[in-house]
């Protein structure tokens, strides 16, 4: 079975704090896909990122960075010098080969609520 | 950029109603999908669609809800009775560009928010 845990319910900074985004799954799948996706108050979801299971490096977008740890099994979401844009659910989510890619299983999500 | 579409944004429903949301895909993408998110929850899968007929579906897809493809463009997502609990954000994503690399990333509409009286 696949499993994505957010810990993290909500977290309040305020702006220009760096702030890090937890995310651990689980999946028995050796090929699988993790992803970050935002929801911000208007309730679309918006992708963010896509990261192989054969791909560690860690990656940075501008002031978004992801670190991927196979070894403790989490894909962690940092944002630096958060601003009040930010606030949002931020959710992960897994897909993995045993299902064709076809279904994302998506954590709970984190609401980040960024004060001026 | 190409988006996914939905319509409604909105919609409210009686209790025992059938109503039908629609996704407008982006063009070439292969792979269709629904999800539903009741308020404050997390998004959870429904089903995935493929060269016309229905490849992955999740236990909450039951014999109430229905997917089409009616034409070369629109995504249909039907709930034949629609109960209290079927309130929620649907979310309609769509994958997979055509003659391509693989791409595993789903691509979402703004979302279809049912409200069932």
């Amino acid at each position: 079975a696949q499993k994505v845990t957010q810990a993290q319910t909500e977290i309040s900074v305020v702006e220009k704090e760096d702030v890090t985004l937890d995310c651990v799954y689980e999946t028995r799948d050796t090929t699988y896909y993790l992803f970050w996706y935002k929801q911000p108050p208007s309730g679309e979801l918006v992708f963010l990122i896509r990261r192989n299971s054969f791909d560690e490096q860690n990656e940075i977008s501008g002031r978004y960075s992801w670190n991927f740890q196979k070894s403790t099994s989490s894909f962690n979401f940092t944002i630096t010098a958060s601003q009040v844009v930010d606030s949002a659910v931020y959710f992960c989510a897994l897909s993995g080969l045993n299902t064709g890619f076809q279904k994302l299983v998506f954590g709970t999500g984190t609401r980040l609520l960024v004060s001026p | 950029e190409p988006e996914v579409t939905q319509t409604p944004s909105h919609q409210v429903t009686q209790m025992g109603q059938e109503v039908i949301l629609r996704c407008v895909p982006i063009s070439n993408h292969l792979y269709f999908y629904w999800y539903r998110q009741i308020l404050g929850q997390k998004v959870e899968f429904l089903v995935s669609f493929y060269n016309n007929e229905i490849s992955e579906k999740s236990e909450i897809f039951d014999d109430q809800f229905s997917v089409e493809r009616p034409d070369g463009s629109n995504f249909t997502l039907k709930i034949r009775s629609t109960k209290l609990e079927d309130s929620a954000m649907y979310f309609c994503a769509s994958g997979r560009l055509a003659g391509g690399p693989q791409q595993e990333t789903q691509y979402f509409g703004p979302g279809t928010r049912l409200l069932v009286l």
